[in-house]
C-alpha cells in the first residue's frame, strides 16, 4: 500500500468545515484512497473512499488531486461528535482486505 | 438496520485461560473480520472470514483461532491467554462475495483484560 502522510492535529469551530489534507505521492493507480475515523474507546467507522474523482455521500466529501498524490476529506459542517483521529489510507489488491491504520489527525471541533 | 454487534463488552480472564469473543454482521454481510486493537497501538489485522472459510490471517500465533457460522456470525477463540493479549477486540463486516472489501463497518469491539 502506498504511504500517507496527515497532519497530526487540527482544530475546528463547530459549525465551520473541516478540511483534512492527506499526502499519497506514491499511490498506484489501482489504489483506491479510503477515510475512517475513530472517536476514542469506540470502533473505527468507514467514512468515504474514492479512486480519482470526487465523492460525496451523507458523511463528507472527498476531493482527489487529478494527479492523485493527495487528497482531502471535507465535512461541511463540524459538530462536536465529529471530533476524533480521522485516518486515510491507500488501498490495493494486495492488502488483502486487512485494514491498517497509520497515526492520522486528531481532529478537535471546539464550541 | 442494526450494526455489528460484538459480546460480552468487556470480558476478564486470568493468564492461561481460554476466552471466546463473539461477533453478529450486519445482516446482508458475509465477510467478518477481527482486529486487535492494543492500547498504544494501532490496529492490527487478526482474520477475516467470508462464507464460512478463513480467506486471510494477519501474523498472530495459532492460538487465536476462529470461525464462522452458517448465519455469517463469528467467534474468536484465545487460547492459553498471556497478559499483553489485553486489548480492544473489533469485528468488522462487508458484503463479501468471496471477494472482501475495504468498506468495512465495525462493532463497538470487547475490551479484554488478561491478569
Amino acid at each position: 500500500d502506498a504511504k500517507t502522510t496527515q497532519p497530526t492535529s487540527m482544530d475546528c469551530a463547530e459549525g465551520r468545515a473541516a478540511n483534512l489534507p492527506c499526502n499519497h505521492s506514491t499511490i498506484s493507480g489501482n489504489e483506491y484512497v479510503y477515510w475512517y475515523r475513530q472517536i476514542h474507546s469506540q470502533g473505527p467507522q468507514y467514512i468515504i473512499h474514492g479512486l480519482k474523482n470526487n465523492e460525496t455521500n451523507e458523511m463528507a466529501s472527498l476531493i482527489i488531486t487529478e494527479d492523485r498524490k493527495s487528497s482531502t476529506l471535507i465535512l461541511p459542517h463540524a459538530t462536536l461528535r465529529d471530533t476524533a483521529v480521522y485516518y486515510c489510507i491507500a488501498l490495493g489488491r494486495a492488502s488483502g482486505s486487512r485494514l491498517t491504520f497509520g497515526e492520522g489527525t486528531q481532529l478537535t471541533v471546539n464550541p | 438496520e442494526a450494526g455489528v454487534t460484538q459480546s460480552p463488552t468487556h470480558l476478564i480472564k486470568t493468564r492461561g485461560q481460554q476466552a471466546t469473543l463473539r461477533c453478529s454482521p450486519i445482516s446482508g454481510h458475509t465477510s467478518v473480520y477481527w482486529y486487535q486493537q492494543a492500547l498504544g497501538l494501532g490496529l492490527q489485522f487478526l482474520l477475516w472470514y467470508d462464507e464460512g472459510e478463513e480467506r486471510n490471517r494477519g501474523n498472530f500465533p495459532p492460538r487465536f483461532s476462529g470461525r464462522q457460522f452458517p448465519n455469517y456470525s463469528s467467534e474468536l477463540n484465545v487460547n492459553a491467554l498471556e497478559l499483553e493479549d489485553s486489548a480492544l477486540y473489533l469485528c468488522a463486516s462487508s458484503l463479501g462475495q468471496g471477494k472482501g472489501s475495504y468498506e468495512q463497518y465495525f462493532g463497538p469491539g470487547t475490551r479484554l483484560t488478561v491478569t
